[in-house]
């Protein structure tokens, strides 16, 4: 069973940083591009940014460029996401997803909430 | 940049019903395209990508259809645990990244 399973969201304030981590399993984790989508509190979905699978293409929204990385450990089965400089507008749930051939999102973890808050 | 633009905002329906939600793009998005469920407090759900192929385990009842700038997600008899929103969603090669529409709720009448 594919699960993706996100931690690291909190309460920040403005300008402060965050790392948040996905946990995969069930699947051959180094096989896939994955993805950060984000919902803001009652808004709709955006994406955030997306990692190849061995890391060498890494790609972003242009909202976060500059301030977010992606990464990812092929050997922990883990994605990552470094959010830098926060904003209150970067307040959301961040999902982690797997996106395979084809341009979608075909699993999600539960997501985990950041609020940036003075 | 490609924006998917969603209709209607919200529509209002009985179990039992059909539902037509639609799904527009600026420009044409080839049959890159997917539709999520989301109900509250959950994580989205994959319906159907490449504009009309179901995702596993999805219901007949869901189905996709469409291509280039205009797609169209029906359910072709309401259940009661169908009532969500519903997200379209493309990919682009250039520049590189996804985009979804800004979502249908589908509530009941």
């Amino acid at each position: 069973e594919v699960q993706l399973v996100e931690s690291g969201g909190g309460l920040v304030q403005p300008g402060g940083s965050l790392r948040l981590s996905c946990a995969a399993s069930g699947f051959t984790f180094s096989s896939y591009w994955m993805s950060w989508v984000r919902q803001a509190p009652g808004k709709g979905l955006e994406w955030v940014a997306n990692i190849k699978q061995d890391g060498s293409e890494k790609y972003y929204v242009d909202s976060v460029k500059g301030r977010f990385t992606i990464s990812r450990d092929n050997a922990k089965n883990s994605l990552y996401l470094q959010m830098n400089s926060l904003r209150a507008e970067d307040t959301a749930v961040y999902y982690c997803a797997r996106a395979p051939p084809g341009g979608y999102f075909d699993y999600w973890g539960q997501g985990t909430l950041v609020t940036v808050s003075s | 940049e490609i924006v998917l633009t969603q209709s209607p905002a919200t529509l209002s329906l009985s179990p039992g019903e059909r539902a037509t939600l639609s799904c527009r793009a600026s420009q044409s998005v080839s049959s890159y395209l997917a539709w999520y469920q989301q109900k509250p407090g959950q994580a989205p759900r994959l319906l159907i990508y490449d504009a009309s192929n179901r995702a596993t385990g999805i219901p007949a009842r869901f189905s996709g259809s469409g291509s280039g700038t205009d797609f169209t997600l029906t359910i072709s008899s309401l259940e009661p645990e169908d009532f969500a929103v519903y997200y379209c969603q493309q990919r682009s090669n250039w520049p590189p990244g996804y985009t979804f529409g800004q979502g249908t709720k589908l509530e009941i009448k």
